[in-house]
């Protein structure tokens, strides 16, 4: 079986500040991992995703992710926030690269002025 | 590349009522999945298809929802009598198998359903 634990509902960060989304996982394999974001009223869009090559994968628009085996974390970052990064985020696992895709319950990133 | 495509984006009905969607993959994507988003939750799948045959529907309630994908390209999504917690965004997503971008899920914008 597998689950993800976002660990936060909401972050709120300022402008130009770091952005940092928690993700946990738990899988009985060996798991990819993705983040895909969700702006109001869109689809779901891919933001970067981990498929057991390197560890520290970078994604679109700034974001970077690392995959930490020992911790059986996939937790989000982002050096400096912008304005546009203000959306629901989902850590997603899946299985066998195609199969079983599990998602997080989501964070929503406000991001102040 | 055209995207996915779903309709309709919007649809009020009252309970027991019955409704429809459909979905439209990019062109070539050889696997795909409906998904329910529930207000303030992560998408759960209902069904996912490979071509037109289908690898999981654990999470379908059969009771009031079936789908299908007779020529495995484009796909319904039926409910048949709505409940009011049926209430959600309906989510098509299309993957393709092979190449570049195996295993990651292409969304449409989603079918909104409100049961009154």
């Amino acid at each position: 079986a597998q689950s993800v634990t976002q660990l936060d509902s909401h972050v709120s960060v300022s402008e130009g500040t770091p952005v940092l989304l928690r993700c946990n996982y738990s899988s009985s394999y060996s798991p990819s991992l993705f983040w895909y974001v969700q702006h109001p009223n869109k689809g779901l869009q891919l933001l970067l995703k981990y498929t057991s090559a390197a560890t520290l994968v970078k994604g679109i628009n700034g974001f970077e992710a690392e995959f930490k085996k020992s911790e059986t974390s996939f937790h989000l970052t982002k050096p400096s926030a912008h304005m546009s990064d203000a959306a629901e985020y989902f850590c997603v696992v899946s299985r066998n690269y195609g199969q079983n895709f599990v998602f997080g319950p989501g964070t929503r990133l406000s991001v102040l002025p | 590349e055209a995207g996915v495509a779903q309709s309709p984006r919007y649809k009020i009905i009252e309970k027991r009522q019955s409704v429809a969607f459909w979905c439209n993959p990019i062109s070539g994507h050889a696997t795909l999945y409906w998904y329910q988003q529930i207000l303030g939750q992560g998408p759960k799948l209902l069904i996912q298809f490979q071509n037109n045959g289908v690898v999981d529907d654990s999470q379908l309630p059969k009771d009031r929802f079936s789908a299908e994908r007779l020529k495995g390209v484009d796909s319904t999504l039926k409910i048949q009598p709505a409940k009011l917690e049926d209430s959600a965004v309906y989510l098509c997503a299309s993957s393709p198998v092979g190449g570049d971008h195996t295993g990651e899920l292409f969304f449409g914008e989603g079918s909104r359903l409100t049961v009154l």
